[in-house]
């Protein structure tokens, strides 16, 4: 089993629709918990971090559940700009991010 | 201020050649990592330095790739000899600390294609 697993997708929806990324992480111990984006054939760049208590970051809002490891990642109003593939990371104390496989959005005009 | 600078950005070599690749970190960025990718999938960890320390290298395929970072700054990662399946993009990233803030920069990787 992958310690994170995401559905690839790909998610096609149209610009202003509302979507939602889940993520699972097997690790229980683990501690750091991130959303990265990555645009085609770009390299990763950190979105947002993931807090407990939820978080959100203009159109972007990021949820933990640690009861049933997971995390979410929800964009609100989309953009044609937000089309790239998602990529959930986690980190288990001093090791180095793990990352899942990524979730590939396109915004459709 | 530069980024995470990498090079080559492409190489093609034939399988059995050897190939190496560059990178330089962030200035002042003590944590310096290698990522493979490959299509389709997220970037897996090859090694962690802190410093001039391998702190985490246990995902490194010890018997044909090799790392070094001698003096704490730039790295190198050399594949010899390489395999078809070594066809990847190679990623180095870096950041202030250890890897639990999630602030890793990364450059803009280096393109393998083995024939």
């Amino acid at each position: 089993r992958k310690e994170v697993e995401q559905d690839p997708g790909p998610f096609n929806v149209p610009e202003g629709a509302t979507v939602a990324f889940n993520c699972t992480y097997s690790n229980s111990a683990s501690q750091s918990f991130f959303w990265y984006r990555q645009d085609c054939r770009k390299e990763p760049k950190l979105l947002m971090s993931v807090y407990s208590s939820g978080n959100e970051d203009g159109r972007f809002t990021a949820q933990l559940n640690r009861a049933s490891q997971y995390i979410s990642l929800l964009i609100r109003d989309s953009k044609l700009s937000d089309s790239a593939t998602y990529l959930c990371v986690v980190s288990t104390g001093r090791r180095a991010l793990t990352f899942g496989s990524g979730t590939r959005l396109q915004v459709q005009p | 201020e530069a980024g995470v600078v990498q090079s080559p950005r492409y190489k093609i070599i034939e399988k059995k050649q050897p190939v190496a690749f560059w990178c330089n970190p962030i200035s002042g960025h003590n944590t310096l990592y290698w990522y493979l990718q490959n299509l389709g999938q997220g970037p897996e960890l090859l090694i962690r330095y802190e410093n001039e320390e391998a702190v985490d290298d246990s995902q490194l395929p010890k018997d044909r790739f090799s790392a070094e970072r001698l003096k704490g700054v730039d790295s190198t990662l050399k594949i010899q000899p390489a395999e078809l399946g070594d066809s990847a993009v190679y990623l180095c990233a870096s950041s202030l600390a250890v890897a639990g803030t999630g602030e890793l920069f990364f450059g803009e990787g280096s393109r393998l294609t083995v024939l």
